[in-house]
């Protein structure tokens, strides 16, 4: 499978831990977003790279959260002194370029629980 | 005012009946329009997009978008209960790659 690729695939954490989530895109996909998701929603945008700079960061992504890219390959996103309020399903996505006919090819995302 | 609004549903439709799932949108400066499926426990994947007004269909599904009502839709036709899933539309403006996804409706399609 050469799809996005997202671990774990859940992770149960005490508040106040730190917890770190990887995503392998699709190869030479130079484009990276992370999202989240509660349930019932549907996602909402965290943070995006190209290759390895990160372009924008939303106003939801608080000074808890890092994400990183080195290299331009792979992805982690890091929260910092967990909360309940972050239990979400945590969505990666890649695209091949900038574009609206570049689609985003979603992984199926890390699902975190703060207990 | 959430600047994408969309019916969280549930849907409940007989097999073969055709299906229509809509957002309205806030902001005239969103140019361009796409719907995801979403199934139980998986990622978004891309069902289609469009950037003008007016219908576009790739086979049973048809997007249409209002640009002046600032109203999108997907219709499917000849429901089939493998399109039981949750529908996301999602829209971007000109400027940034950013997608803003409406809720997502539910949808169940029965035998």
């Amino acid at each position: 499978d050469t799809g996005v690729s997202q671990n774990p695939r859940h992770k149960i954490t005490k508040r106040g831990q730190n917890v770190t989530f990887r995503c392998d895109p699709i190869s030479e996909h130079n484009r990276l977003y992370w999202y989240r998701q509660t349930l019932g929603q549907g996602p909402e945008f965290l943070t995006y790279f190209q290759n390895e700079a990160q372009l924008e960061k939303s106003r939801l992504l608080s000074d808890r959260f890092s994400a990183e890219r080195p290299k331009g390959s792979f992805s982690t996103l890091e929260i910092q002194r967990t909360e309940q309020g972050d239990s979400a399903m945590y969505l990666c996505a890649s695209s091949e370029r900038q574009g609206v006919d570049s689609p985003l090819h979603f992984g199926n995302g890390t699902r975190l629980t703060v207990t | 005012q959430k600047e994408v609004e969309q019916d969280p549903g549930p849907l409940s439709v007989p097999e073969g009946a055709i299906v229509s799932l809509n957002c309205t949108y806030s902001n005239s400066a969103f140019q361009y329009f796409m719907w995801y499926r979403q199934y139980s426990r998986k990622g978004p994947e891309l069902l289609m997009y469009t950037y003008s007004s007016g219908n576009k269909e790739d086979g049973r599904f048809t997007a249409q978008v209002d640009k002046s009502s600032k109203y999108i839709s997907l219709f499917i036709r000849d429901s089939q209960p493998s399109d039981s899933a949750t529908y996301l539309c999602a829209i971007r403006s000109y400027n940034t790659d950013k997608l803003i996804f409406g809720t997502g409706t539910r949808l169940q399609v029965f035998p």
